[in-house]
């Protein structure tokens, strides 16, 4: 079974200023890596993801994760935030061969401050 | 379309009343999911069914929890005699085949 780590529960940022999310995860088959986000009032987003190829992904809004297999992570980055990026960021793992079951770490809360 | 809907959005119920949460999935998704969501976690999978098939349960999902989707689209998440445990964020989502999976808002059950 896998599971997910993400280090940091709470992350306050200033606006402009950079942001990373650490997540790692556990398990002993390959996997899909995906982040996902809430805003507040809103059900989760996919917000990117890696399948395969490329380690390093990226999403529509500036935000980019890196998949690094020897750490077991998948680190979510962006390099200047903005105040509507403050949302709940999940990273999520399911098994390459058993694609259907997501496994979630437990949400890091994100609030960008002007 | 306009996503995963679910129904109702927020539901008190007292202990020992059964409930039942209806998800509508994304019309062509034939993979639909439910999760639970408790406050400071992350989602934990239930349960996954594919078409009609319920092809998983958790160990989550215990004898007093029941899902259906008895023709392929829609899903209902039953609980019977309702616990103080029970109190969660209910999540369904649904995806065709591998793809991206889509969550609905999801339904707060709050048993008191």
């Amino acid at each position: 079974a896998q599971s997910v780590t993400q280090l940091d529960s709470q992350v306050p940022v200033f606006e402009e200023a950079p942001v990373e999310l650490r997540c790692n995860y556990s398990s002993s088959v390959s996997v899909y890596l995906f982040w996902y986000v809430q805003y507040p009032n809103q059900g989760l987003q996919l917000l990117l993801k890696y399948l395969s190829g490329s380690t390093l992904v990226e999403s529509i809004n500036g935000f980019e994760a890196e998949f690094n297999k020897s750490q077991t992570s998948f680190h979510l980055r962006k390099p200047s935030v903005h105040i509507s990026d403050t949302a709940e960021y999940f990273c999520a793992v399911s098994e390459a061969f058993n694609d259907y079951k997501l496994s979630f770490g437990a949400g890091t809360t994100v609030t960008v401050r002007a | 379309d306009t996503g995963v809907s679910q129904d109702p959005r927020h539901k008190i119920t007292k202990r020992g009343q059964n409930v039942t949460f209806r998800c509508d999935p994304i019309s062509e998704h034939n993979r639909l999911y439910w999760y639970r969501q408790t406050l400071g976690q992350g989602p934990e999978f239930l349960t996954y069914f594919q078409n009609e098939a319920q092809l998983e349960k958790s160990r989550l999902l215990s004898d007093r929890f029941s899902a259906e989707r008895p023709k392929g689209s829609f899903s209902t998440l039953e609980i019977q005699r309702t616990e103080q445990g029970d109190s969660a964020m209910y999540l369904c989502a649904s995806s065709l085949a591998q793809l991206e999976a889509f969550f609905g808002q999801g339904t707060r059950l709050t048993v008191v």
